[in-house]
């Protein structure tokens, strides 16, 4: 079956402690993202990936890091969480940019 | 200005009518236009894609795109209960960036 899975689904944590979110793909996609949702600010890139290796800052790229060692996976690395970084964030995946894309089920994070 | 503009609603339509959603973006560079609705607690699926100007159909969905007045909209026929959710219009930027539409959520009423 095609889908993009993150884990985990559900994380609470507390400042400063370094936390990964994992997503991989099983449809070769090239084009990978990170979203995450706030009530009333619709869905906004944090980074996206156009392929291995390549990578490029979306909107609120502020506390995050990526990497895309291989083109299946893409974590998404905070390294000293904050507060303001609680929030519901999705991985999603297409065949390449400007495609539609696939949405991980998303990961809802509670940074204390 | 947004980059990506939606009415936030909520749009009520009665269950058998047509609702409309629409979204106006600023980047006249921009290529690809996409709908996606999202369930509350679920992640976004997609409705429809649109690269060309004019109107793409789909069942009961019909996109249409004007790029010289940079909007895209979404029409829904014979709207069901089960079109109730939250409408998202994103629009990718030459391959790279997706911006995302902040949604318009629609209410069908039975």
């Amino acid at each position: 079956e095609a889908q993009v899975t993150q884990n985990p689904r559900y994380l609470i944590t507390v400042t400063g402690k370094k936390l990964t979110v994992t997503c991989s793909q099983n449809m070769n996609h090239e084009y990978m993202s990170w979203y995450r949702q706030d009530p009333g600010l619709g869905l906004r890139q944090i980074y996206y990936s156009m392929n291995v290796e390549v990578t490029d800052k979306g909107d609120v790229p502020e506390g995050y890091k990526v990497s895309r060692k291989e083109k299946r996976n893409f974590p998404l690395i905070l390294e000293s969480p904050s507060p303001n970084q609680t929030s519901l964030y999705f991985c999603a995946s297409s065949l390449s940019g400007g495609q539609p894309q696939h949405f991980g089920d998303g990961t809802r994070l509670s940074i204390l | 200005q947004k980059e990506v503009e939606q009415n936030s609603g909520p749009l009520s339509v009665p269950e058998g009518a047509i609702a409309s959603l629409n979204c106006t973006y600023s980047d006249r560079g921009s290529q690809s236009f996409f709908w996606y609705r999202q369930y509350s607690g679920k992640s976004p699926e997609l409705i429809m894609f649109i690269y060309s100007n004019g109107d793409k159909e789909d069942g009961r969905f019909t996109a249409q795109l004007n790029k010289a007045s940079q909007y895209v909209s979404l029409l829904i026929r014979d709207s069901q209960p089960s079109d109730s959710a939250t409408y998202l219009c994103a629009v990718n930027k030459r391959g790279f960036k997706t911006i995302f539409g902040a949604g318009t959520r629609l209410f069908v009423k039975a």
